[in-house]
């Protein structure tokens, strides 16, 4: 099974600014994803992160204010922009491999309050 | 650390019982299931699988059941452990290809000693 770290673990921020999170791979990978989990919710899917192409957004998630980069197969950057209060969340990376069975991985995840 | 169940429906099982987590899903297309655990302050920790074509599996201690009748899907411990303390939830792929997962609300599992 492929392990998936995240930094930051954790972040405070101040409402206007924006905040990068990194989501690692320690082996190649097909298909990696953002999920938010708002507090005491469950997972929401943000976007599928292609490598070398735009991020495929879910509906009510936009670039602008997620942007989303994959620059090989293994590492992936979720921007979370001109953040507030609302966007205070446990952000998730998960990686797959080829096939539509395999199962995703889930990285431990970054917890993000915006004051 | 904060706990992911503050909002979620609980399950309060003695140590030692059976317990049984159910989870309706929405979508007719999805092909392929999940059973995740998540312990606080942790991500999602895979648990066992189930492809469509199938209304069984049964893993070490957990066996996922499948109904596409009433699209409901239930995973059950058996011998419930305190390390099985956490929040379950159920996840599907909507249809066929690698694809991101659509996750059911979550069951938060107490085990009582």
């Amino acid at each position: 099974s492929a392990v998936i770290s995240q930094k930051p673990s954790r972040d405070i921020c101040q409402r206007g600014t924006s905040l990068t999170i990194q989501c690692q791979v320690d082996s190649q990978v097909t298909m990696m994803f953002w999920y938010r989990q708002q507090p005491g919710q469950s997972l929401t899917l943000i976007a599928t992160a292609n490598q070398g192409s735009e991020a495929t957004y879910e509906s009510g998630f936009v670039i602008d204010k997620f942007p989303i980069s994959r620059p090989n197969l293994t590492f992936s950057t979720l921007t979370v922009s001109n953040m507030s209060p609302e966007d205070s969340s446990i952000y998730l990376c998960s990686a797959t491999g080829t096939s539509s069975y395999n199962e995703q991985f889930f990285g431990p995840g970054t917890r993000l309050t915006v004051l | 650390g904060e706990s992911v169940g503050l909002h979620l429906p609980t399950l309060s099982v003695q140590e030692g019982d059976n317990s049984i987590i159910n989870c309706a899903y929405s979508n007719s297309a999805s092909d392929y299931f999940i059973w995740y655990k998540q312990e606080s302050g942790k991500g999602p920790q895979f648990i066992i699988d189930i492809r469509s074509n199938m209304d069984k599996r049964q893993g070490q201690r957990v066996t996922v059941l499948l109904n596409k009748t009433v699209k409901h899907l239930s995973l059950q411990i058996a011998a419930t452990q305190p390390g099985d303390s956490a929040v379950y939830f159920c996840a599907e792929n909507r249809g066929g290809g690698a694809d991101g997962l659509t996750f059911g609300k979550g069951t938060h599992l107490i085990i009582q000693p």
